[in-house]
């Protein structure tokens, strides 16, 4: 059982370019979930999903977009990544709400220089 | 809007000392979490609080929730070094089935020999 899978765990973009991230679950969860973590800010949150075909804004979601086409997954894409994006990328997934807590994702260090 | 605040954000202690770590909101919730991060790794789930006047406790570590008074605490029995980490709390709101979590900024936790 991988529970959460992110990739890639590592990535330097340069200002402009464009990338995907992916998060992968197999624990049949409905809701995902993508948080930015930076010093000192906890983690702040992105983008969400409660089913298959739905996503939804969350506190900074601005220069992101996301898809979930495939219940097991849910992608988070930079169309044009800025130096304000350089973070590190969590991915989580929860059964029917935070109620049962989320299960995390090991993490994406991204770097736009 | 709901905000959650820590404090204290840096702790160092002596091992076998105790300590609290406060975890406060700003509107009703009665569902809050427990993640504890080691540096470079993911979260992992401590705690889920899910009613007024819960208390789990794992270890030494003890985590109560006052919803009245929005506030929840994790209590540290006998610091060990094995200790040493970031602890988060988070809150959803509750009024909707979204499970979406709001974070503290984290306290980061420092036992010392």
């Amino acid at each position: 059982n991988a529970g959460v899978t992110q990739t890639p765990k590592f990535r330097v973009l340069k200002t402009g370019q464009s990338m995907t991230l992916l998060c992968a679950q197999d624990m049949n969860h409905e809701y995902m979930y993508w948080y930015r973590q930076d010093p000192g800010m906890g983690l702040r949150l992105i983008h969400y999903s409660v089913g298959e075909g739905t996503t939804a804004k969350g506190e900074v979601p601005d220069g992101y977009n996301v898809s979930r086409l495939k219940k097991q997954n849910f992608l988070l894409g930079l169309e044009s990544a800025a130096p304000s994006q350089t973070s590190v990328y969590f991915c989580a997934s929860s059964y029917w709400g935070a109620g049962y807590g989320y299960t995390f994702g090991s993490g994406t260090r991204l770097t736009v220089v | 809007e709901l905000k959650v605040e820590q404090n204290p954000l840096f702790l160092s202690m002596q091992e076998g000392k105790n300590y609290t770590i406060y975890c406060n909101y700003s509107t009703t919730s009665d569902r809050l979490y427990w993640y504890r991060q080691d540096p470079g790794k993911s979260l992992e789930s401590l705690f889920v609080l899910l009613s007024n006047g819960a208390v789990k406790q794992e270890g030494r570590l003890m985590a109560s929730l006052d919803t009245k008074a929005r506030l929840s605490t994790l209590h540290i029995t006998a610091a060990v070094h094995d200790l040493s980490a970031t602890y988060f709390c988070a809150v959803d709101r509750g009024s909707s089935n979204t499970g979406k979590l709001i974070f503290g900024q984290g306290t980061t936790l420092q036992v010392k020999p």
